[in-house]
């Protein structure tokens, strides 16, 4: 059953500690993509990886730190320096190049810090 | 990227199809057209995407306008489960990122 897996589907956390989120694929594709979806909001990009252990920065990626050790894993490790944490995160994968390659998503985590 | 505009909400009866429109005036040559679909506390879905031919596939058809300005996704014949928020993107050949706006709530009434 190929597709993108995501763990957990909901995680709690206080204040000020470290949590980390799993994103697995088994579609073969080089490109991973972290994003964060707020209440009634679009997805805003986090990090990406276009190949394994490389990655670059989205448009929010402070306060977030991720790893790309092996082609078919990329967690995302929100850190005690992001102010607003509690959201939606999405993880999506796809093929890589100059292709129009089409992203691919998990079911998402939904994260709450207190 | 271009811009999209897209109406905040669309009605559709059960059945018929669904047009949902999208505006993207401010388009280049080299920018393709995507829809994604979100069901609430999901992830989003890829439905389909275009450069400038009409394109169909096994859940929806995607018309693009001559000028490349706008276009209209076309589901055939809703059901219950269509109900989403539908989001039309434009993207550049080899981007990395997809820009999500507000997209459009579909609500099929039975």
């Amino acid at each position: 059953d190929g597709g993108i897996t995501q763990s957990p589907k909901y995680l709690f956390r206080k204040e000020g500690q470290n949590v980390t989120l799993s994103c697995e694929q088994n579609l073969n594709h080089d490109a991973m993509y972290w994003y964060r979806q707020d209440p009634g909001q679009g997805l805003r990009l986090i990090y990406y990886s276009q190949i394994v252990n490389d990655f670059q920065k989205g448009d929010i990626a402070e306060g977030y730190s991720v790893s790309r050790e092996k082609k078919e894993s990329f967690p995302l490790t929100v850190t005690s320096a992001q102010k607003n944490p509690t959201a939606f995160y999405l993880c999506a994968s796809s093929f890589s190049g100059t292709g129009p390659y089409e992203q691919y998503f998990g079911p998402g985590t939904r994260l709450t810090v207190t | 990227d271009a811009k999209t505009t897209q109406p905040p909400s669309m009605d559709c009866a059960e059945g018929r199809a669904a047009n949902l429109p999208c505006n993207h005036s401010t388009i280049s040559g080299n920018e393709y057209v995507y829809w994604y679909r979100q069901i609430h506390s999901q992830g989003p879905q890829y439905i389909i995407h275009g450069l400038k031919n009409n394109e169909t596939n096994e859940m929806a058809s995607l018309i693009i306008t001559e000028d490349r300005k706008s276009s209209t996704l076309i589901l055939p014949h809703a059901t219950l489960r269509d109900t989403a928020v539908y989001y039309c993107i434009v993207r550049h050949q080899g981007a990395q990122k997809l820009v999500f706006g507000q997209g459009t709530r579909l609500t099929i009434n039975p």
